[in-house]
């Protein structure tokens, strides 16, 4: 079965820091990978998605991710951390079941960003 | 364009009183799910539609039913509703395709006493 696993429920840095937060994933067959964002009180955002073709992805707001298949990891980052960037981060993977996708997500990770 | 609309925001209910929660969503996807936020467990799918007509189960379906009579609506409902179902309900759409991306509501906030 197709699953990801996000090391960390809380991440904190300093504003202007690097921010790196971990996605390591299970799959038997080449996985679709996505990072969503939710900030207080909203629902979910598209970062960015990995569909293979190139393996760093850039998405939204200065973020990054590059696919390691040897790793078996889908790392998120971004170069410099702003306040605003303080939210909660959900890495996931597609799973195409009779035809049909559905995301399985994993556990979260809180960024927190201090001035 | 709303994309997806979500009905009550939050709610406070009764054990044993049944709840319906709606979902509209005006993108036209074949796709609509239902997921239960909560805290250190990520979210978890309840139920799926993947066009209308159809629906299917996800990971935690007890408890929950879902209709999909049309493209647009997917209401999930609550028969009788269970402390253990205090959570903050997600619903979400998508094309259907492996590649596509989800489209989230801003979630109901439930809690059963």
């Amino acid at each position: 079965a197709q699953s990801v696993t996000q090391l960390g429920s809380h991440v904190s840095v300093s504003e202007g820091a690097l921010v790196l937060l971990r996605c390591n994933y299970s799959s038997s067959v080449p996985p679709y990978l996505f990072w969503y964002v939710q900030y207080p009180n909203q629902g979910l955002q598209l970062l960015l998605k990995y569909t293979s073709a190139a393996t760093l992805v850039k998405g939204i707001n200065g973020f990054e991710a590059e696919f390691k298949k040897s790793e078996t990891s889908f790392h998120l980052t971004k170069p410099s951390a702003h306040m605003s960037d303080a939210a909660e981060y959900f890495c996931a993977v597609s799973v195409m079941n009779t035809g049909f996708q559905k995301l399985v997500f994993g556990t979260g990770t809180r960024l927190l960003v201090s001035p | 364009i709303a994309g997806i609309t979500q009905a009550p925001t939050s709610q406070i209910l009764a054990a044993g009183r049944r709840m319906t929660l709606r979902c509209t969503q005006d993108m036209r996807h074949n796709a609509m799910y239902w997921y239960r936020q909560d805290l250190g467990l990520g979210l978890r799918l309840i139920h799926y539609s993947n066009t209308a007509g159809t629906t299917g189960k996800g990971e935690v379906p007890d408890g929950y039913s879902v209709s999909r009579a049309n493209t647009d609506d997917f209401p999930l409902t609550l028969a009788s509703a269970v402390p253990s179902q205090t959570s903050v309900y997600f619903c979400a759409s998508s094309v259907g395709t492996n590649t596509g991306e989800l489209f989230f509501g801003e979630g109901s906030r439930l809690t059963v006493l």
